[in-house]
This record gives C-alpha cells, structure tokens and sequence, in this order.
C-alpha cells in the first residue's frame, strides 16, 4: 500500500528566508507526486505535481520539488517565503487506477516578520 | 466557473441525526471524491466516483453513504452522525486518469461538529 510521510508538523521561517518541507513516499512503481497547499479556512490548491521527465518541477507561486527515487523523496522549496507562504502544506502520492491520491498528514508553515 | 462547490460551510448536528453533504461541480469532470480531514492525519479518502450511477468506497467508508445519479452532483450521507464523525469534509472532482493522474480540484469544504 502506498503512504506519505511529512516528518515536519510545524515550521516557523522568517520573512525573506528559504524554506524546504520534506516529503518521504512509499510506492511500488513510478509514483504520481504532489504538493497541495492549503490557506486558513479555504480547500486545497495545487501547487506543482511530479509525474515523470525531468526531477526539478516548477510550481506556482514560486515554489519547486525535486524527485529523488533513491531517496522516495519529493520536498518542496522555496528561495525566500513572504508573509501570505502561511499554511499548511500537504505531500500526496497517486494511483492512475481510479485516480487515487495518499496524502501526508501535512506540514503547518508559520511566518516570522 | 464556480469549480467545486459544497453545502453547507458549517453544521452541528446531535448523535444519532442524519444530514447530507452536498456537492457539486461545474468542470464536466467524470470522477469526484469524498474526503474528511483530522488534525494531523491530513486527507483520507471516503468514497469515490468514477462516472454517474458507480461509487466505490475508499479508506474509511464506515458511517457513510454515497449516490451519483449525475456528472455534477455527488452527495455525501452520514445516518446516524457520532462524535467521531466530527471533521472537515472536502469534496474533490477530475477528468479520468487513464494512462495518467489527473489533478483533483478541491472544494471549499463543509466543517461538522457532532455533539
């Protein structure tokens, strides 16, 4: 069975800094990745998704993941977080069969001015 | 378009009542999903839909039922609702996978409080 594992519950960054969240996968075959973001009180929105070719995604926002097989690895980063980067932060991973998505129970992001 | 829709944003209900979630989405997407969020435990899935008239269930059906009588709508039914059923509930839709994964699209969600 497929899981995701965010081993971070909490961070707190400041203004300006970089930020990286982790996200440890298990999968048996090539997995469908994604990191979702989630703003106080709203659903969740897609910020990028891994499916296969080139390892470093672009998201939206600014963000970006890097796929690391020999890792099952997929962390988020982003090079200088703003104030309005506060959420909670979801890892997923996927089945084509039924379009299935696993998620990581989250990781909450909070912004130091 | 209005994506994914859920009603209501907020219920209280008392053991053992019944309620519907309801939702509906506009995208003409033939797969859509139910999920409840704990604190913590991030998203797990209830049940799914892959197309009008076929529901399967997911990770934690117990307690709930589901119909899919049309593309747009997928309801959600808790019948005798238990404190354990307190959550945020989301409700997602999708093109079909197929060889691939689709993004799901998420609704706003619909917050329970069974006391």
């Amino acid at each position: 069975a497929q899981s995701v594992t965010q081993p971070d519950i909490h961070i707190t960054v400041s203004e300006g800094a970089s930020l990286e969240l982790r996200c440890n996968y298990s999968y048996g075959a090539t997995p469908y990745l994604f990191w979702y973001v989630q703003s106080p009180g709203q659903g969740l929105q897609l910020l990028l998704k891994y499916f296969s070719g080139d390892t470093l995604v672009q998201g939206i926002k600014g963000f970006e993941a890097e796929f690391k097989r020999s890792q099952s690895s997929f962390n988020l980063r982003k090079p200088s977080v703003h104030w309005s980067d506060a959420a909670e932060y979801f890892c997923a991973v996927g089945a084509a069969a039924g379009n299935k998505l696993t998620f990581g129970g989250g990781t909450r992001v909070l912004v130091k001015p | 378009n209005a994506g994914v829709t859920q009603t209501p944003k907020f219920r209280i209900l008392k053991i053992g009542q019944s309620m519907t979630l309801q939702c509906t989405q506009d995208m003409n997407h033939n797969y859509m999903y139910w999920y409840r969020q704990d604190p913590g435990m991030g998203l797990k899935l209830i049940y799914y839909s892959v197309g009008a008239g076929i529901t399967d269930k997911g990770e934690v059906p117990n307690g709930y039922n589901v119909s899919r009588s049309t593309t747009e709508d997928f309801p959600l039914r808790l019948e005798l609702a238990a404190p354990s059923q307190t959550s945020v509930y989301f409700c997602a839709s999708s093109y079909s996978g197929g060889a691939t994964l689709e993004t799901q699209y998420f609704g706003p969600g619909t917050r329970l409080l069974v006391l």
